[in-house]
Order: structure tokens, then sequence, then C-alpha cells
């Protein structure tokens, strides 16, 4: 069973602080992971992909890989009110066609 | 990132009646597309991978006959609940794989009720 877990929040904070959202994943062949924003009502957004172990930043995101511990995190930097979505992490799974599992998502929830 | 467009993004029925749901990549070609479904504050529930020119594969305890998909192009795949019921009232989103990269984007979602 390929399985991607998050913790469901919600995780609070205060406007400008930084936010860490972490997930964990058991299928130790899995090369891709993405995280996704969900707001209310909507469909998921892309916004971050990472493939290979280490830090990979973009503007006030920055998404953290280390396979060896099947362990990814994305750290929001000075959040704000509209970070405050569902926040999923994906991970690749490479059998039949590449499909996505998604983790059940953590609440981030951003106060002023 | 990519656009992917699904139609339409509501849609009310009666119990019994068939009701299909759109799904266009607009600016890529997909040949696989997915189709997801979510209830309410819960996560995304994949139902099936759709094939561009074959038959989907559909997850375990997904029935193929009562949720038909077509994917006749490389930019259009359609679901099709048939006979729906109130159990199946959700958010159904579909998604198409940029294959340079395997992200996934989304489509709005289609909020179906049956009534």
């Amino acid at each position: 069973q390929k399985e991607v877990e998050q913790n469901s929040g919600p995780l609070s904070v205060p406007e400008g602080a930084i936010a860490s959202l972490n997930c964990t994943y058991s299928d130790r062949g899995s090369q891709s992971f993405f995280w996704y924003r969900q707001y209310s009502g909507k469909s998921p957004e892309l916004i971050m992909s990472i493939y290979s172990n280490g830090d990979k930043e973009d503007g006030r995101f920055t998404a953290q890989l280390n396979k060896a511990s099947q362990y990814v995190s994305l750290l929001i930097r000075d959040s704000q009110p509209s970070d405050s979505a569902t926040y999923l992490c994906a991970v690749n799974w490479d059998g039949g066609y590449n499909k996505l599992i998604f983790g059940a998502g953590t609440r981030l929830a951003v106060h002023p | 990132g990519a656009v992917v467009s699904q139609h339409p993004s509501r849609v009310i029925c009666k119990s019994g009646t068939s009701v299909k749901i759109e799904c266009r990549s607009l600016d890529f070609q997909a040949t696989t597309m997915f189709w997801y479904r979510q209830f309410p504050k819960q996560s995304l529930m994949l139902m099936a991978t759709s094939n561009e020119g074959s038959k989907a594969t559909y997850e375990q305890g997904v029935e193929k006959d009562k949720f038909l998909i077509n994917h006749a192009s490389l930019t259009l795949s359609t679901l099709t609940v048939t006979s729906a019921h109130p159990e199946d009232s959700s958010f159904y989103i579909c998604s198409a794989r940029l294959a340079s990269t395997g992200e996934l984007f989304f489509g709005e979602g289609s909020r179906l009720t049956v009534l």
C-alpha cells in the first residue's frame, strides 16, 4: 500500500511567521514530489515540485526533500492570511501510469 | 503553469439521470488524465486514470459501468456519471499530467448535486 502521511492540523501561525508543513511517504522508489494548495471549495493548484535531495526555493516557498528519510517539507516564509488553505503533499507512484498519491492535507490558518 | 479547463463547474440533476463532465488541456497535449472525487473535508480520491485511445484504468472500488470515461483525443477526457444517485453528489476534479515534468495540473472542478 502506497501511503503519503500528513498531519491534518490545523496549523495556526501568526502573520509574518514561518509555517512548516511536513510529509512522509512510504514508497522508496518515488522520484517526484509536489506541493499543492487548495482553498475551500476550489481545486488544488501546484505550488512547488522537487525531484532531488536538498532545498528548492521559489519566492516565499521552500521545499525540502530527504529521500533517505522519505520526508518532504514545505516552508512558507512571511506567512499571510491569504496563505490560509489546505496544503496537499503528492508523491509519484511509478507503477502503471505514473499517478500521484496524495496525502490527506494539512490545514494552515494564518491569523493577523 | 499548464491550463486545464473543466466544464460544467456546477450541475444539479435528478436521481436516475446521467451527467457528463468534460476536461480539456488547453495548452498542452495530455496522453494521460486523471479523475478525482472529493467529499467535504476529505482528501482527493483517485477514481480512474484516463488514457488517450485506450480503456481507462479504474481504482479499486470504483464502478467502471457507473463512471464512464472516454479519452478520445489528446486534449479531451470526459467522465459520465450514469444513473446518478444522491450519494454520487461530490466535487469531481480532473487533472492532466505534463509529460516533461510529471507535474499534475487540475481543472476547476465540477460540483455535482443529485436530488
